[in-house]
């Protein structure tokens, strides 16, 4: 069965710093892909960013990007210029036939 | 604009009893999803389904069943609740292809004392 991990349950940073929140899976196929969800605390789900697994070039959405590292099964998450709205939880995800696999979460805090 | 609700936002009820939690989405898609969040678990599959008549037992579907008669709807029931199942639920839809996102419901928060 596939597992994600987020080995760093809380990171900080300061406002228009840079963080890297990172994630790793395990997971026999060849064929995935990955995902990072934003939760603020409205409790509301967010996608971020998507990396599909059989692309070598690294996702990016305007200050998010994706160090997306295949051999390693490692998938971190860059936040460039962090800003005060970007504190929330951050999930990170494998997806397989449909289904989603969530790491344990890293709750994201913003310094002023 | 499409959407997908889940109802009741919140739910106190007492061991033992039944309990249904409504899930009911306008995107028209195939695919849908319970989830459970837990602190220190992240959000685990309860159950899902593919399209209607279909449903499958994910990772954590013991204690919870769940029926699809049409596309809008997934109501997920708690057959006896147990204090191990007070949690955060969501529900998901997607269309058919891995690569599409799941868009999730704003939850429900369910306590059983």
């Amino acid at each position: 069965a596939q597992t994600v991990t987020q080995s760093q349950p809380e990171m900080s940073v300061q406002e228009a710093e840079t963080v890297t929140l990172s994630c790793t899976y395990d997971t026999s196929e060849s064929d995935y892909y990955l995902f990072w969800y934003k939760q603020p605390p409205s409790r509301q789900m967010i996608l971020v960013i998507r990396q599909e697994a059989y692309k070598q070039q690294n996702a990016t959405e305007n200050r998010f990007s994706v160090n997306f590292q295949k051999a390693a099964k490692s998938f971190s998450l860059k936040i460039s210029d962090s800003q005060l709205g970007d504190a929330a939880m951050y999930f990170c995800a494998y997806r397989s036939a449909q289904k989603l696999v969530f790491g344990q979460g890293t709750r994201l805090t913003i310094n002023p | 604009d499409a959407e997908i609700t889940q109802s009741p936002r919140h739910k106190i009820t007492e061991t033992g009893r039944q309990v249904t939690l409504a899930c009911h989405q306008t995107w028209n898609h195939n695919n849908m999803f319970w989830y459970r969040q837990d602190l220190g678990h992240g959000l685990r599959l309860i159950h899902y389904s593919y399209g209607v008549q279909d449903t499958n037992k994910g990772e954590v579907s013991d204690g919870y069943s769940v029926s699809r008669s049409n596309t809008e709807d997934l109501p997920l029931t708690l057959e006896s609740a147990a204090s191990s199942q007070t949690s955060v639920y969501f529900c998901a839809s997607s269309e058919g292809q891995s690569y599409n996102e799941q868009f999730f419901g704003p939850g429900t928060r369910l306590t059983v004392l």
